[in-house]
């Protein structure tokens, strides 16, 4: 099935700098895309980041682009995400998820196993 | 990016009755290759994350109630609940994965 948990999140400051992990288990980590989403009352649910199972290739949303990293360790069963720059549209609850595989592993995916998600608050 | 419309925002439904909630996209999501509709549904209850419901428009994850189902193609898009229990209370999202991920802004599904 599948279970990732999130950590890293807290309050921080405008302009501040945050690094998120998600642990993954019982699921071959490193044959599966993953990603990170957030959710906020304002802007809803909104994709954030995405990474290949080998870490070859990885896509963002506009609004984080040379802000976020997305980076991930098969080693570990890990994905991370780090955040510099943060502003105050960057707070959210924080989820990483599993792109579900069908025939093969691809971007063009949904989501199939979420974690339970880390707040992230950005204000003075 | 594809803007994902629901509608209705919020919906009431008597226990046992039929729910249905729309999507629409702002350009098509079917891909001629493999025939595919790239739309995804998910439910999501107050603290939990979304669960997925639904992906490629019409097929249910696994242990997914056969009382829930997608149909629809290209631009238009539905979730229809056969017949709602009490634990299917949450708000739901459609979320393309044609292009770069983008979610509905949600339809909040209460009990009459």
């Amino acid at each position: 099935e599948g279970q990732l948990v999130e950590s890293g999140g807290g309050l921080v400051q405008p302009g501040g700098s945050l690094r998120l992990s998600c642990a993954a288990s019982k699921f071959t980590f490193s044959a599966y895309w993953m990603t990170w989403v957030r959710q906020s009352p304002g802007r809803g649910l909104e994709w954030v980041a995405y990474i290949k199972g080998d870490g070859s290739d990885k896509h963002y949303v506009d609004s984080v682009k040379g802000r976020f990293i997305i980076s991930r360790d098969n080693a570990k069963n890990s994905v991370y995400l780090q955040m510099n720059s943060l502003r105050a549209e960057d707070t959210a609850v924080y989820y990483c998820a599993r792109l579900h595989i069908w025939e093969n592993s691809s971007r063009y995916r949904c989501f199939d196993v979420w974690g339970q998600g880390t707040r992230v608050t950005v204000s003075s | 990016d594809i803007v994902m419309t629901q509608s209705p925002d919020s919906l009431a439904v008597s226990l046992g009755e039929r729910a249905t909630i729309n999507c629409k996209s702002s350009q098509s999501v079917f891909y001629r290759t493999n025939k595919k509709n790239y739309l995804g549904w998910y439910q999501q209850k107050p603290g939990q994350p979304p669960k997925l419901l639904i992906y490629w428009a019409s097929t249910r994850d696994s242990g997914v109630p056969d009382r829930f189902s997608g149909s629809g193609s290209g631009t238009d898009f539905t979730l229809t609940i056969s017949s709602l229990q009490a634990e299917d209370v949450g708000v739901y999202y459609c979320h393309q994965y044609y292009d770069n991920p983008t979610f509905g802004q949600g339809t909040k599904l209460e009990i009459k």
